[in-house]
């Protein structure tokens, strides 16, 4: 079982509408979560972080984190063709930084 | 803040030959700095930690012979890849850690070296 786990996509939504990316792992030890954003050929992006339980929103970007369930969620509102990139899921507790494998994100203009 | 500066962007490099990567935290004093390597198409792998004025800790299947980190300051680790092949190349990013921050904390990245082995 990987440590952290996405879909690998590709999603693909609208300009303008809701998306929603989703990650879970496996370490109930984990305490941070992270996600980044990476465009091809170039370093990732932090775009948000959220420690505890439910909601964190930032502008566009909303963090959803179930503890329980071992889910941690990305929903990007009013989505831009500008949005479309990977979007790696990551977290840490017992150790380092660990890393999803992305899900590829494609907003269609 | 936060600003980790990574060098060369790019390199290329003859089947046998070392390549020097340099990592800097530019506003902040790093006592840990991590080192990745992302192939193609797939995610980032930790290869090792590195801790100012110690021994890196390697991740399991990284060979730290071959790969040879040094944290000798505050703001610079460095990354030699030593009798470097073809399946070497690779995308290698590093990330520094402020001081005082602990492995939960944000992590910024510098912006990678693309190393190209021919």
């Amino acid at each position: 079982q990987k440590e952290v786990e996405q879909n690998s996509g590709p999603l693909s939504v609208p300009e303008g509408a809701i998306a929603s990316l989703n990650c879970t792992y496996s370490d109930r030890g984990s305490q941070s979560f992270f996600w980044y954003r990476q465009y091809s050929g170039k370093s990732p992006e932090l775009i948000m972080f959220i420690y505890s339980n439910g909601d964190k929103e930032d502008g566009r970007f909303t963090a959803q984190l179930n503890k329980a369930s071992q889910y941690v969620s990305l929903l990007i509102r009013d989505s831009q063709p500008s949005d479309s990139a990977t979007y790696l899921c990551a977290v840490t507790g017992r150790r380092a930084l660990t890393f999803g494998s992305g899900t590829r994100l494609q907003v269609q203009p | 803040g936060a600003v980790v500066s990574q060098h060369p962007s790019w390199v290329i490099c003859k089947s046998g030959t070392s390549v020097k990567i340099e990592c800097r935290s530019l506003d902040f004093q790093a006592t840990t700095m991590f080192w990745y390597r992302q192939f193609p198409k797939q995610s980032l792998m930790l290869m090792a930690t590195s801790n100012e004025g110690s021994k890196a800790t390697y991740e399991q299947g990284v060979e730290k012979d071959k790969f040879l980190i040094n944290h000798a300051s505050l703001t610079l680790s460095t990354l030699t890849v030593t009798s470097a092949h073809p399946e070497d190349s690779s995308f290698y990013i590093c990330s520094a850690l402020p001081g005082g921050s602990s492995y939960n904390s944000p992590l910024h990245f510098g912006n990678g070296t693309r190393l190209t082995v021919t």
